[in-house]
């Protein structure tokens, strides 16, 4: 149990476009899911917490009109990297708490490459 | 805000030997504290965790134990295996809301 699912694994893409980032928990409905992102060697780095319903909460320094966050459903939250700059180039990567549980679950993974 | 420190950045074992890692929090309402493995490019996975009212917990090889007062707690892996060999990263949160996550350990299991 408690499975996320995560996609695209792996993205290229040019300068200037945008890229969505699904997250999804396979077998259990998640109220908040957050996304990170992590640079080669290093740690995760909370960029957002996500709430079904309602607008996703930014750490400091995320620019919210970059990443957009949409937490549309229960099982189901995205990340839109929009206008995409190589700099942008990272793992993101998402998880899930399963109702009240304390466990965050994490997707996969996205390795997003700009050009 | 919260901060964690985990130390050592490398950790390199002989296979059969012990492993130990170490973090301190600075937020004294954090009282969730997991700890994750995570292999090259791969997710991270939750080896074990321990909440505030606890002060020390085992899984088969792998223990964690907490000192609230001086905000430090620690993973000890017994009997290290190769496939030991990955990323820890250690964290805090409060009441399971977001993680606040240490620089994370390499640990390398030597045969």
């Amino acid at each position: 149990g408690a499975v996320v699912s995560q996609h695209p694994s792996w993205v290229i893409c040019k300068s200037g476009t945008s890229v969505k980032i699904e997250c999804r928990s396979l077998d259990f409905q998640a109220t908040t899911m957050f996304w990170y992102r992590q640079f080669p060697k290093q740690s995760l780095m909370l960029m957002a917490t996500s709430n079904e319903g309602s607008k996703a909460t930014y750490e400091q320094g995320v620019e919210k009109d970059k990443f957009l966050i949409n937490h549309a459903s229960l099982t189901l939250s995205t990340l839109t990297v929009t206008s995409a700059h190589p700099e942008d180039s990272s793992f993101y990567i998402c998880s899930a708490v399963p109702g009240l549980d304390y466990i965050q679950y994490f997707g996969a993974g996205t390795r997003l490459s700009v050009l | 805000g919260e901060n964690v420190e985990q130390h050592p950045s490398t950790l390199s074992v002989q296979e059969g030997d012990s492993a130990v890692i170490k973090c301190t929090y600075s937020d004294s309402a954090s009282n969730y504290f997991p700890w994750y493995k995570q292999e090259l490019g791969k997710r991270p996975q939750l080896i074990i965790d321990i909440r505030s009212n606890v002060g020390e917990k085992k899984d088969q090889r792998i223990a964690v134990t907490l000192n609230k007062t001086a905000k430090h707690f620690s993973l000890h892996i017994t009997e290290t295996q190769p496939e030991d060999s990955a990323v820890y990263f250690c964290a805090a949160s409060q009441d399971g809301n977001k993680l606040v996550f240490g620089a994370g350990t390499i640990l390398r299991v030597k045969s």
